[in-house]
């Protein structure tokens, strides 16, 4: 079964700082990877996604991942944090020709402080 | 363009009681997800459904009943809710199985007392 591995549960860092947020997926075929991001008191908002093509994807606010696949990794970057980007963020990947699950990882809470 | 709407947005329920989450699309999608949300745990699929009048357990089914009698409704049921349903309670729906076009529901936040 697929599963989705967020290395890090909490992450603080100050602002204008880099910061990367590991994610690991388990399964060796084909995945559609996902990052999606939880604001306080709000629901989930898509960041970025990588389906195919090039393996370096890029959210409208300036954080990038990168799909690596021999190293089965998903990991989300900003090169300058700001306050506004504090919130939790997930990993999910959807293997294809499995289920129909999305599966996510346990979430990576970033606390960007000044 | 409401897009995925859950109504409602907070309840507070006695143990026993029972109640219906509604999950309200209106973007034609085939899929709906039911998904809980518990602190330290991500997110958890409950229940899915791939189109009008189907419905198919997820990873955490137990406890929680599906319906979707229409395709831009998937309607979530406790029929005697237990303090471990407390959670928060996401809805969402895809235009394909893959999620690439996707949306979710705000959320809604269920205590069981």
């Amino acid at each position: 079964a697929q599963s989705v591995t967020q290395l890090d549960s909490q992450v603080p860092v100050f602002e204008e700082a880099p910061v990367e947020l590991r994610c690991n997926y388990s399964s060796s075929v084909s995945v559609y990877l996902f990052w999606y991001v939880q604001y306080p008191n709000q629901g989930l908002q898509l960041l970025l996604k990588y389906l195919s093509g090039s393996t370096l994807v890029e959210s409208i606010n300036g954080f990038e991942a990168e799909f690596n696949k021999s190293q089965t990794s998903f990991h989300l970057r900003k090169p300058s944090v700001h306050i506004s980007d504090t919130a939790e963020y997930f990993c999910a990947a959807f293997r294809q020709g499995g289920s129909e699950k999305l599966v996510f990882g346990k979430g990576t809470k970033l606390t960007v402080n000044p | 363009n409401a897009g995925v709407t859950q109504t409602p947005k907070f309840r507070v329920l006695k143990t026993g009681q029972s109640m219906t989450l509604l999950c309200a699309q209106d973007m034609n999608h085939e899929y709906m997800y039911w998904y809980r949300q518990d602190p330290g745990m991500g997110l958890r699929l409950i229940h899915y459904s791939v189109g009008e009048g189907t419905t198919a357990k997820g990873e955490v089914p137990d406890g929680y009943n599906v319906s979707r009698l229409k395709k831009q409704n998937f309607l979530l049921g406790l029929e005697s809710a237990a303090p471990s349903q407390t959670s928060v309670y996401f809805c969402a729906s895809s235009r394909d199985r893959g999620f690439a076009e996707a949306f979710f529901g705000q959320g809604t936040r269920l205590t069981v007392v």
